[in-house]
């Protein structure tokens, strides 16, 4: 089974501070994304990426940004965290672009920001 | 352009009762349709997915789906719902033109009472 691994199940940052979340899938799939979960708004996609070193940005980037350096690993940034940006990350991969392919989802990763 | 509407925030039901949970989609393009479920403080897992093969499709946990082209509908189902059913369920369309990001809907809350 294809699994994607984000580093942090809970986390708790100060207003200001950069912000890493990493995520590893181990199934060389292309494509790699980047959401938000809230109560009442679903997911909402923040950034996306189709292959090493390239990045799209989803419905709401700002205050964020990625990095894909490794097929592997997709990481988001938070520049400057802010109390909005408490909410569930959820990293998902897909084999590759088409309609036919499903996403994996990581176990997510809780961010509190004080 | 697509979207996806799932018709009830919240769902209610007795176990051992059937389970259905009702999504209308729309899209430009034969649509790829996906359902997935999120158990509390955990990711996404996929429970079943239509791609134009047949209409009636089945996943795990004893779910199944129909793709109902003529109701723009991919109503998820399952005879006997059990506690271990109480969860998020989600519908996800996903066109085949454009860039195939998918759509997810805001979710349905399943609550299975004993």
């Amino acid at each position: 089974d294809v699994k994607v691994t984000q580093s942090s199940r809970y986390l708790v940052k100060r207003t200001g501070e950069k912000v890493f979340l990493e995520c590893v899938q181990d199934m060389d799939h292309e494509n790699m994304f980047w959401y938000r979960q809230d109560p009442g708004l679903g997911l909402r996609l923040i950034y996306f990426s189709y292959d090493v070193k390239m990045k799209e940005k989803g419905d709401i980037p700002e205050g964020y940004s990625v990095s894909r350096e490794k097929k592997e690993r997709f990481s988001l940034i938070l520049e400057s965290a802010s109390t909005n940006q408490t909410s569930m990350y959820l990293c998902a991969s897909s084999l590759r672009q088409g309609p036919v392919y499903g996403y994996t989802f990581g176990s997510g990763t809780r961010l509190t920001v004080v | 352009a697509q979207s996806v509407t799932q018709l009830d925030s919240h769902v209610s039901v007795s176990e051992g009762t059937p389970v259905l949970l009702r999504c209308n989609y729309s899209s430009s393009y034969s649509p790829s349709l996906f359902w997935y479920v999120q158990h509390p403080n955990k990711g996404l897992q996929l429970l079943l997915k239509y791609t134009s093969a047949a209409t009636l499709v089945k996943g795990i946990n004893g779910f199944e789906a129909e793709f109902k082209k003529s109701e723009t509908s991919f109503h998820l189902t399952k005879p006997s719902a059990h506690m271990s059913d109480a969860a998020e369920y989600f519908c996800v369309v996903r066109g085949s033109g454009g860039s195939y990001i998918p759509t997810f809907g805001r979710g349905t809350s399943l609550i299975v009472h004993p």
